[in-house]
This record gives C-alpha cells, sequence and structure tokens, in this order.
C-alpha cells in the first residue's frame, strides 16, 4: 500500500537558516512525488514536482527538492528561510500506473523565526 | 494565472439534510478530483472523475455521496444526508492530463451541527 510519511509535525527555522522538511515513501517502482503548500485558510499550492530525470528538483519560491531511490526519501529544503515561508508542508506522492489519486503526508508545520 | 474556484467558501448545515459543494476546475483540464481534510488531519482522496464518470473512489465515498459535472464547466459534490463527521474542509483539485501536478481550490469548510 501507498504511504507517505513525514516524520517532523513541526520544524522551527531561524530566518535566512537553511531549512529541511523531511518526507520519506513507500510505493514500489518509481513514484511521482509532490510537495504542497498550505497557508491559512488557503487551498493547496503546488510547490515542486519529482516525475523522472534529474533527482534534484526545482520548485516555486526558491524551494528544492532531493529524490533520493535508495533512502525512499523526498525531503523539500531552502537555502535560506523567510519568515513569509511559514506554513503547513504536505508530501504527496501518486502511482505511476493505475490510480492516479494523491496520497498524501500527516503534514509539517514550519515556523520561520525572525 | 488560472485556478480552481470553490463556493461557498464555509457551509453550515444541520445533520440529515442534503449539502452541495460546487468547483469550477481550470478550463482546459480534463482530470477532476475532490480531497477532505477533517481538522488536524491528513488530506484524503475521496474521488475522481474522468469523461464524465467516476474513474476511482475511495472506501470514504460511500453511498451519500455523488458527484457530477452538469454543465461542461461546474463539478459538485453532494452529501446526500450529512453526518456530524462530514465536517471537515472540502478540497476540490483538477490536471490537465494524467501526468501533471494537481491544482487546487481553496476548500469549503463544511460544519455539519
Amino acid at each position: 500500500a501507498q504511504s507517505v510519511a513525514q516524520p517532523e509535525d513541526q520544524v522551527n527555522v531561524a530566518e535566512g537558516n537553511p531549512l529541511t522538511v523531511k518526507c520519506t515513501y513507500s510505493v514500489s517502482g518509481n513514484p511521482y512525488l509532490f510537495w504542497y503548500v498550505q497557508y491559512p485558510n488557503r487551498g493547496l499550492q503546488f510547490l515542486l514536482k519529482y516525475i523522472t530525470g534529474d533527482n534534484l528538483v526545482k520548485g516555486s519560491y526558491g524551494f528544492e527538492a532531493e529524490f533520493n531511490k535508495s533512502q525512499t526519501s523526498f525531503h523539500l529544503k531552502k537555502p535560506s528561510a523567510l519568515v513569509s515561508d511559514s506554513a503547513l508542508y504536505f508530501c504527496a506522492e501518486r502511482q505511476t500506473t493505475g490510480r492516479r489519486a494523491l496520497t498524501f503526508g500527516s503534514g509539517t508545520r514550519l515556523q520561520v523565526q525572525p | 494565472e488560472p485556478e480552481v474556484t470553490q463556493t461557498p467558501s464555509h457551509q453550515v448545515t444541520q445533520m440529515g439534510q442534503e449539502v452541495i459543494l460546487r468547483c469550477v476546475p481550470i478550463s482546459n483540464h480534463l482530470y477532476f478530483y475532490w480531497y477532505r481534510q477533517i481538522l488536524g488531519q491528513k488530506v484524503e482522496f475521496l474521488v475522481s472523475f474522468y469523461n464524465n464518470e467516476i474513474s476511482e473512489k475511495s472506501e470514504i465515498f460511500d453511498d451519500q455521496f455523488s458527484v457530477e459535472r452538469p454543465d461542461g464547466s461546474n463539478f459538485t459534490l453532494k452529501i446526500r444526508s450529512t453526518k456530524l463527521e462530514d465536517s471537515a474542509m472540502y478540497f476540490c483539485a483538477s490536471t490537465r492530463d494524467k501526468n501533471t501536478e494537481a491544482f487546487f481550490g481553496q476548500g469549503t469548510r463544511l460544519t455539519v451541527v
């Protein structure tokens, strides 16, 4: 069965410092992987995706993520955090064949302190 | 930039009443989805819709739920007889094709009292 794990409920980081939000997946084969961000009272906004190709994926607002097949991870990173990055971040996966629905992780709240 | 729009933003209904949540997907998208997020929990898949029929659904999507694309632009989720546990944020999403990312609406917060 598909599952996505986000081991941290909350990540705190000081503004200007690098940030990492962790995600591991457990689907066989080569999954499609996504990161979404949710600001208060807003919908989910797409940040980036990994489909195939280069393991380092760059997305919106300076975020990037690295697909690591051996560790089944897809951690979200940003070199220098901004206070405005504070939000709820969701990792999601999808099968490459068959079911097209996204399976979401439980979410990680990122708090960037000024 | 095109976006998925949902109405209403907040709906309060009495237990046992029917509700219809509305969504306007991005115009050139072909696949449509409903997800829900119970407060404090993860986002869960309900149903996907393609070519005017349900293509897949989760175990949550029981006989109380139905979806429709009545006029080529709106995509609706109907809950026939709401229960307290249906209280959640409901998100509509659409994708251009089967391999692209989903774009989500801002959600409808459903409160069943």
